[in-house]
């Protein structure tokens, strides 16, 4: 099976712009979960999909939204951009349906905001 | 709300020695998944092994194995054999079932001396 992809892998910004992040999960897996991992806060939930619901959400401003569509594909953005989220961005699958508890985790976008 | 610490933020260990990882943990949850993760320098954060709460067993996977003390609220993780390509930053991580959230702890950066 393929592992979980991410798009785009690096992603340079300006303050103030609005960012989408992609991730395709494993094929099978339904749960799709986020995570922002920077040097000072570490890894931080962000939110969690559930066959196109959001099930789970972290303490994050409203300006991180997400979504997830039919074949369990989900996008993260990010609006009007500030310099504290740059950061590597993960995004995780797993089918807990099935007894696929533990996440497996996508390369990650690296996200710079100047 | 759960916390993980790891207090350990560096670690060493000499090639084919065998090194422990710390890792305590605060919930008021019965039921929970443990995990360790550990994520190299390519930043791709990998599964090393998962524990159920509700299994008295501690959980092994080759080389790798833990040491799970409910009671004290304690998971440590045992790398036998140590090889060069186990240096990484190695995360304890907490999940609640249907969550989809994992919470990390800080961290602990492993480096095998050949």
């Amino acid at each position: 099976k393929a592992g979980v992809t991410q798009t785009p892998r690096y992603l340079i910004k300006t303050r103030g712009q609005q960012v989408t992040l992609s991730c395709s999960p494993i094929s099978g897996h339904r749960s799709v979960s986020w995570y922002q991992q920077t040097p000072g806060q570490g890894l931080q939930f962000l939110f969690e999909y559930f066959s196109e619901t959001q099930r789970n959400k972290g303490n994050f401003p409203g300006r991180f939204s997400g979504r997830q569509f039919s074949n369990s594909r989900s996008e993260m953005n990010v609006s009007t951009l500030e310099l504290g989220d740059s950061a590597l961005y993960l995004c995780a699958s797993s089918s807990p349906t099935s007894g696929t508890v533990e996440q497996f985790f996508g390369p990650g976008t690296r996200l710079t905001v100047l | 709300a759960q916390t993980v610490t790891q207090s350990q933020p560096e670690m060493s260990v000499q090639e084919a020695e065998t090194v422990t990882l710390s890792c305590t943990y605060d919930t008021s949850e019965n039921n929970y998944y443990l995990f360790w993760y550990k994520q190299p320098p390519s930043r791709q954060m990998i599964l090393v092994i998962r524990q159920e709460a509700y299994k008295q067993q501690n959980a092994t996977e080759n080389r790798f194995s833990v040491n799970f003390q409910k009671a004290a609220k304690s998971f440590s993780l045992k790398i036998s054999d140590s090889q060069l390509g186990d240096t990484a930053m190695y995360f304890c991580a907490f999940m609640k079932p249907r969550s989809g959230q994992l919470t990390f702890g800080s961290g602990t950066q492993l480096t095998v001396l050949p």
